[in-house]
Protein backbone atom coordinates (compact mmCIF):
# COMPACT_ATOMS: atom_id res chain seq x y z
CA UNK A 1 0.00 0.00 0.00
CA UNK A 2 0.99 3.23 -0.65
CA UNK A 3 0.23 6.66 0.31
CA UNK A 4 -2.97 7.27 2.33
CA UNK A 5 -5.86 5.01 2.63
CA UNK A 6 -8.77 5.35 4.01
CA UNK A 7 -11.29 2.53 4.88
CA UNK A 8 -14.89 1.84 4.43
CA UNK A 9 -15.13 3.73 1.18
CA UNK A 10 -18.84 3.96 1.47
CA UNK A 11 -20.76 3.65 4.58
CA UNK A 12 -24.55 3.85 5.37
CA UNK A 13 -26.25 4.36 8.79
CA UNK A 14 -28.45 4.86 11.13
CA UNK A 15 -28.90 7.98 13.33
CA UNK A 16 -28.27 5.43 16.94
CA UNK A 17 -25.36 3.38 14.90
CA UNK A 18 -21.74 3.27 15.96
CA UNK A 19 -19.25 2.99 13.60
CA UNK A 20 -15.62 4.22 12.80
CA UNK A 21 -14.01 5.56 10.05
CA UNK A 22 -9.41 4.29 9.35
CA UNK A 23 -6.97 6.28 8.06
CA UNK A 24 -3.86 5.35 7.29
CA UNK A 25 -0.94 6.64 5.85
CA UNK A 26 2.42 5.27 4.30
CA UNK A 27 4.63 8.27 3.75
CA UNK A 28 6.38 8.66 6.90
CA UNK A 29 4.39 11.44 7.83
CA UNK A 30 4.00 12.77 11.51
CA UNK A 31 0.81 14.75 10.54
CA UNK A 32 -2.60 13.74 10.43
CA UNK A 33 -5.94 15.50 9.54
CA UNK A 34 -9.14 14.67 9.82
CA UNK A 35 -11.64 17.18 7.10
CA UNK A 36 -15.30 17.05 5.97
CA UNK A 37 -16.77 18.02 2.72
CA UNK A 38 -20.10 19.00 2.61
CA UNK A 39 -22.24 19.35 -0.81
CA UNK A 40 -22.81 23.25 -0.01
CA UNK A 41 -19.48 23.86 1.97
CA UNK A 42 -15.97 24.60 2.06
CA UNK A 43 -13.46 21.75 3.18
CA UNK A 44 -13.72 22.16 6.86
CA UNK A 45 -11.14 20.93 9.17
CA UNK A 46 -12.36 18.92 11.82
CA UNK A 47 -8.88 17.69 13.63
CA UNK A 48 -5.36 18.02 13.84
CA UNK A 49 -3.06 15.26 15.00
CA UNK A 50 1.15 15.85 15.12
CA UNK A 51 3.20 13.23 16.64
CA UNK A 52 0.23 11.37 18.29
CA UNK A 53 -0.93 14.38 20.15
CA UNK A 54 -4.35 16.42 19.27
CA UNK A 55 -3.29 19.76 17.83
CA UNK A 56 -6.74 20.99 16.77
CA UNK A 57 -10.13 20.64 17.49
CA UNK A 58 -12.11 23.06 15.25
CA UNK A 59 -15.24 22.76 17.17
CA UNK A 60 -16.55 19.25 16.27
CA UNK A 61 -19.52 18.27 18.24
CA UNK A 62 -19.05 15.16 20.37
CA UNK A 63 -20.65 13.03 18.25
CA UNK A 64 -17.39 12.76 16.21
CA UNK A 65 -14.56 11.48 18.40
CA UNK A 66 -11.42 11.13 16.89
CA UNK A 67 -8.16 8.42 17.99
CA UNK A 68 -4.51 8.59 16.59
CA UNK A 69 -2.47 5.60 18.18
CA UNK A 70 0.50 6.22 16.06
CA UNK A 71 1.43 8.61 13.52
CA UNK A 72 0.27 6.28 10.52
CA UNK A 73 -2.83 5.64 12.13
CA UNK A 74 -6.08 7.72 12.83
CA UNK A 75 -9.80 6.77 13.21
CA UNK A 76 -12.64 8.87 13.65
CA UNK A 77 -15.54 6.86 15.69
CA UNK A 78 -18.74 7.91 15.00
CA UNK A 79 -22.20 7.85 17.50
CA UNK A 80 -25.83 9.23 17.32
CA UNK A 81 -24.99 10.84 14.01
CA UNK A 82 -27.34 13.42 12.39
CA UNK A 83 -28.32 13.51 8.84
CA UNK A 84 -26.73 16.77 8.08
CA UNK A 85 -23.55 14.93 9.09
CA UNK A 86 -23.70 13.27 5.99
CA UNK A 87 -20.60 13.96 3.66
CA UNK A 88 -17.43 12.96 2.56
CA UNK A 89 -14.88 12.55 5.17
CA UNK A 90 -11.10 13.04 4.14
CA UNK A 91 -8.06 11.96 5.66
CA UNK A 92 -4.68 13.58 4.89
CA UNK A 93 -1.50 13.73 6.37
CA UNK A 94 1.95 15.70 6.37
CA UNK A 95 5.34 16.30 7.57
CA UNK A 96 5.15 18.20 11.04
CA UNK A 97 3.32 21.34 10.73
CA UNK A 98 5.69 22.82 12.91
CA UNK A 99 8.68 23.08 10.78
CA UNK A 100 7.11 24.44 7.88
CA UNK A 101 3.83 24.60 5.52
CA UNK A 102 4.41 21.35 4.12
CA UNK A 103 1.93 20.15 1.67
CA UNK A 104 -1.25 17.48 2.73
CA UNK A 105 -1.57 14.04 0.61
CA UNK A 106 -5.23 13.19 1.07
CA UNK A 107 -6.75 9.95 0.97
CA UNK A 108 -9.83 8.71 -1.28
CA UNK A 109 -12.23 9.65 1.31
CA UNK A 110 -15.03 7.61 3.17
CA UNK A 111 -18.53 8.87 1.43
CA UNK A 112 -20.76 8.38 4.73
CA UNK A 113 -25.07 9.00 4.53
CA UNK A 114 -26.77 8.90 7.67
CA UNK A 115 -30.22 8.00 7.55
CA UNK B 1 -14.71 37.64 6.08
CA UNK B 2 -13.51 34.71 4.43
CA UNK B 3 -9.65 34.18 4.17
CA UNK B 4 -9.69 32.65 1.02
CA UNK B 5 -11.54 33.49 -2.26
CA UNK B 6 -12.08 31.78 -5.26
CA UNK B 7 -15.24 33.60 -7.43
CA UNK B 8 -14.85 31.49 -10.56
CA UNK B 9 -17.41 28.45 -9.40
CA UNK B 10 -16.81 27.01 -12.86
CA UNK B 11 -14.50 27.41 -15.98
CA UNK B 12 -14.20 25.66 -19.20
CA UNK B 13 -11.37 25.82 -21.42
CA UNK B 14 -10.71 24.42 -24.51
CA UNK B 15 -8.21 21.72 -24.80
CA UNK B 16 -4.03 22.60 -25.47
CA UNK B 17 -4.94 26.08 -24.19
CA UNK B 18 -4.22 27.80 -21.03
CA UNK B 19 -6.17 28.64 -18.03
CA UNK B 20 -5.90 30.97 -14.90
CA UNK B 21 -8.31 29.50 -11.69
CA UNK B 22 -8.33 32.65 -9.91
CA UNK B 23 -7.51 33.30 -5.51
CA UNK B 24 -7.08 35.86 -3.34
CA UNK B 25 -6.33 35.70 0.28
CA UNK B 26 -6.55 37.82 3.67
CA UNK B 27 -4.09 37.23 6.28
CA UNK B 28 -2.41 39.86 8.46
CA UNK B 29 0.07 37.08 9.14
CA UNK B 30 3.76 38.28 7.17
CA UNK B 31 4.60 34.30 7.32
CA UNK B 32 2.01 32.22 5.51
CA UNK B 33 1.88 29.26 2.80
CA UNK B 34 -0.23 29.04 -0.28
CA UNK B 35 -1.41 25.71 -2.14
CA UNK B 36 -3.51 24.70 -5.01
CA UNK B 37 -5.14 21.27 -4.99
CA UNK B 38 -6.92 19.41 -7.58
CA UNK B 39 -9.87 17.21 -6.62
CA UNK B 40 -10.89 14.73 -9.80
CA UNK B 41 -14.20 13.37 -9.67
CA UNK B 42 -13.30 10.22 -7.61
CA UNK B 43 -12.39 12.48 -4.51
CA UNK B 44 -9.28 12.09 -3.81
CA UNK B 45 -7.30 15.76 -3.66
CA UNK B 46 -4.15 16.03 -4.95
CA UNK B 47 -1.73 18.63 -4.19
CA UNK B 48 -0.33 20.81 -7.33
CA UNK B 49 2.05 23.32 -6.52
CA UNK B 50 3.16 25.41 -3.08
CA UNK B 51 4.05 29.26 -2.75
CA UNK B 52 5.63 30.70 0.49
CA UNK B 53 4.70 34.33 1.16
CA UNK B 54 8.78 34.59 1.48
CA UNK B 55 9.87 33.31 -1.91
CA UNK B 56 10.79 35.67 -4.19
CA UNK B 57 9.77 33.77 -7.47
CA UNK B 58 6.74 32.39 -8.88
CA UNK B 59 6.01 28.41 -7.91
CA UNK B 60 5.95 26.34 -11.20
CA UNK B 61 5.82 22.50 -11.69
CA UNK B 62 5.23 21.10 -15.08
CA UNK B 63 2.29 22.51 -16.47
CA UNK B 64 1.35 24.67 -13.06
CA UNK B 65 2.22 27.83 -12.27
CA UNK B 66 1.58 29.94 -10.04
CA UNK B 67 0.84 34.16 -10.17
CA UNK B 68 1.49 35.58 -6.59
CA UNK B 69 0.95 38.96 -6.52
CA UNK B 70 2.05 39.57 -2.66
CA UNK B 71 0.62 43.25 -2.39
CA UNK B 72 -2.59 42.27 -4.20
CA UNK B 73 -2.75 39.19 -1.96
CA UNK B 74 -3.78 36.45 -4.88
CA UNK B 75 -2.22 33.81 -5.80
CA UNK B 76 -3.57 32.52 -9.12
CA UNK B 77 -2.95 28.88 -10.79
CA UNK B 78 -2.15 29.08 -14.25
CA UNK B 79 -2.63 25.84 -16.21
CA UNK B 80 -0.43 25.46 -19.74
CA UNK B 81 -1.39 22.99 -22.49
CA UNK B 82 -5.07 22.59 -20.67
CA UNK B 83 -5.36 18.16 -21.03
CA UNK B 84 -8.82 16.85 -20.90
CA UNK B 85 -7.51 14.90 -17.41
CA UNK B 86 -7.66 18.45 -15.74
CA UNK B 87 -11.02 18.24 -15.65
CA UNK B 88 -11.63 18.51 -11.96
CA UNK B 89 -12.59 20.55 -9.02
CA UNK B 90 -9.67 22.77 -8.08
CA UNK B 91 -8.85 24.55 -4.24
CA UNK B 92 -6.51 27.05 -3.20
CA UNK B 93 -5.90 26.61 0.75
CA UNK B 94 -3.70 28.58 3.11
CA UNK B 95 -1.68 27.78 6.07
CA UNK B 96 -0.75 31.13 8.03
CA UNK B 97 1.55 31.81 10.76
CA UNK B 98 2.77 29.64 13.54
CA UNK B 99 -0.52 27.63 13.58
CA UNK B 100 0.80 26.10 10.43
CA UNK B 101 -1.47 22.72 11.46
CA UNK B 102 -4.57 24.60 10.28
CA UNK B 103 -5.29 24.92 6.61
CA UNK B 104 -8.00 27.12 5.15
CA UNK B 105 -10.16 26.15 1.87
CA UNK B 106 -11.69 28.04 -0.51
CA UNK B 107 -14.76 27.11 -1.97
CA UNK B 108 -13.29 25.57 -5.49
CA UNK B 109 -13.63 26.48 -8.75
CA UNK B 110 -14.83 23.48 -11.37
CA UNK B 111 -12.96 23.18 -14.39
CA UNK B 112 -14.09 21.87 -17.80
CA UNK B 113 -11.87 21.15 -20.68
CA UNK B 114 -13.61 20.76 -23.75
CA UNK B 115 -12.22 19.05 -26.74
Amino acid sequence: ETGVTQTPRHLVMGMTNKKSLKCEQHLGHNAMYWYKQSAKKPLELMFVYNFKEQTENNSVPSRFSPECPNSSHLFLHLHTLQPEDSALYLCASSQDPGQGYHEQYFGPGTRLTVT
Amino acid sequence: AQKITQTQPGMFVQEKEAVTLDCTYDTSDPSYGLFWYKQPSSGEMIFLIYQGSYDQQNATEGRYSLNFQKARKSANLVISASQLGDSAMYFCAMREGTNAGKSTFGDGTTLTVKP
